[in-house]
C-alpha cells in the first residue's frame, strides 16, 4: 500500500516569511514527486516537479528531495496571501505515465 | 499548453440515474488519461487509469461496473457513473499529460456530482 504522509495543519505563516511544507512517502521505488496548489472547490494546479535528490528553485518555490530519508518538502519565499491554498504532494512510482498517489494535502494560511 | 477541459462542472442527478462526465485535451493527444475522485476534507484518489484503444486499468476497490470509461479518441475520455447513488457524489476530476508525465500532469477544473 503506497502511502504519502502530510501534516494537515493548518499551518499559518506570516506575510513575507518563508512557509515549509513537508511530505514522506512509504514507497522506495517512487521515482517522481510533485507539488499541487489546490484552492478550495477548485482541481490541483502544478507548482513544481523533481525527480533528483537535492533543491530544484523555480521562481519564490523551491523543492527539496531527499530519497534515502523518503522525504520532499516545498518552500515558498516571500510568502503572499494568496499562497493560502491547500498544498498537496503527490508521489509516481514509475518513470512512465502512471497515476499519481496523493497526500492529504497541508491548508497554508499566510497571515496578512 | 497542456490544457484539460473537463465538463460538466456541476451536476445534480437523481438516485438511480447515470451521469457523463467529458475529459478532453484541448491542445495535445493523450493517450492516457486519469480519473480521481476527491472526497470533501479528503485527497486525490485514482479510480483509473483511461487507455485510448483499449481498456481501463481500475485501483482496487473501484467497480469497473459501476465506473465506465471510454477513451474512444486520443483527446477524449469519458466516465459514467452508472446507477448513481448519494454515496457517489463528490468531486471528480481527470487529468493528462503532453509528455508521459514528465513534467507533471494537467487537471480539468473537475465535476461536482450530488446525488439526491
Amino acid at each position: 500500500q503506497k502511502e504519502v504522509e502530510q501534516n494537515s495543519g493548518p499551518l499559518s505563516v506570516p506575510e513575507g516569511a518563508i512557509a515549509s511544507l513537508n511530505c514522506t512517502y512509504s514507497d522506495r521505488g517512487s521515482q517522481s514527486f510533485f507539488w499541487y496548489r489546490q484552492y478550495s472547490g477548485k482541481s490541483p494546479e502544478l507548482i513544481m516537479f523533481i525527480y533528483s535528490n537535492g533543491d530544484k528553485e523555480d521562481g519564490r518555490f523551491t523543492a527539496q528531495l531527499n530519497k534515502a530519508s523518503q522525504y520532499v518538502s516545498l518552500l515558498i519565499r516571500d510568502s503572499q496571501p494568496s499562497d493560502s491554498a491547500t498544498y498537496l504532494c503527490a508521489v509516481r512510482e514509475g518513470g512512465g505515465a502512471d497515476g499519481l498517489t496523493f497526500g492529504k494535502g497541508t491548508h497554508l494560511i499566510i497571515q496578512p | 499548453g497542456a490544457v484539460v477541459s473537463q465538463h460538466p462542472s456541476r451536476v445534480i442527478c437523481k438516485s438511480g440515474t447515470s451521469v457523463k462526465i467529458e475529459c478532453r485535451s484541448l491542445d495535445f493527444q493523450a493517450t492516457t488519461m486519469f480519473w480521481y475522485r476527491q472526497f470533501p476534507k479528503q485527497s486525490l484518489m485514482l479510480m483509473a487509469t483511461s487507455n485510448e484503444g483499449s481498456k481501463a486499468t481500475y485501483e482496487q476497490g473501484v467497480e469497473k461496473d459501476k465506473f465506465l470509461i471510454n477513451h474512444a479518441s486520443l483527446t477524449l475520455s469519458t466516465l459514467t457513473v452508472t446507477s448513481a447513488h448519494p454515496e457517489d457524489s463528490s468531486f471528480y476530476i481527470c487529468s493528462a499529460t503532453p509528455d508521459r508525465g514528465q513534467r507533471g500532469y494537467t487537471f480539468g477544473s473537475g465535476t461536482r456530482l450530488t446525488v439526491v
